[in-house]
């Protein structure tokens, strides 16, 4: 399971409240991701991170932001939640060496009333 | 259009058949190119991995890249009940700048009944 955990791995939250997921690593890599996982969709990239404090948006970044202050934590935060946002959200490594891919946690469900 | 189009299904077939599993794209830079499976509830886990094109193999599941039709194919052969899972493909470029970043397919909702 490439230690990844992800909590909480359930939530259920109202509209306009703040949320912060967590992911926690503990083999040191480098790259860290977040996505969402919605029908019809797939997987999505929300942000990423290249190393501490080094973050870009991926493909559906609007209303999130993240930081990563430590090497092992990666944080992503619903600014303000809507109902859009309901989903289930993935966290992933990049592994290095010649087969440099990515593995994922379990995921964690949001549920936006 | 998606960068990545992979028929949704659902797929249906009986315990031992060949399944065959396909994803087209449109970006040339693609360079590998993975299928991962996901059980009901669970994260995806890696499946197959390959770089460029050709075919791989592990035991029942073989990856196929064209790279000059940019399409790919995951076979799974003597399908099992235990088989039965979503499976999503993903591609990225190769180079630093990409940062590692993969685009999938919608994912295949496959049944295997016994």
């Amino acid at each position: 399971d490439a230690g990844i955990t992800q909590s909480p791995r359930h939530k259920v939250t109202e509209t306009g409240t703040p949320v912060t997921l967590r992911c926690h690593q503990t083999e040191n890599h480098r790259y860290m991701y977040w996505y969402r996982q919605d029908p019809g969709h797939g997987l999505r990239l929300i942000h990423y991170s290249y190393g501490v404090k080094d973050t870009d948006k991926g493909e559906v970044s609007d209303g999130y932001s993240v930081s990563r202050s430590k090497t092992e934590d990666f944080l992503l935060t619903l600014e303000s939640a809507t109902s859009s946002q309901t989903s289930v959200y993935f966290c992933a490594i990049k592994t290095g060496g010649p087969q440099e891919t990515q593995y994922f946690g379990p995921g964690t469900r949001l549920l936006v009333l | 259009q998606k960068e990545v189009e992979q028929d949704p299904g659902p797929l249906s077939v009986p315990e031992g058949a060949i399944v065959s599993l396909n994803c087209t794209y449109s970006n040339s830079a693609f360079q590998y190119f993975m299928w991962y499976r996901q059980y009901s509830r669970k994260g995806p886990e890696l499946l197959m991995y390959t770089y460029s094109s050709g075919n791989k193999e592990d035991g029942r599941f073989t990856a196929q890249v064209d790279k000059s039709s940019k399409y790919i194919s995951l076979f799974i052969r003597d399908s099992q009940p235990s088989d039965s899972a979503t499976y999503l493909c993903a591609m990225s470029p190769a180079g630093g700048t990409s940062y590692g970043k993969l685009t999938f397919g919608q994912g295949t909702i496959l049944t295997v009944h016994p």
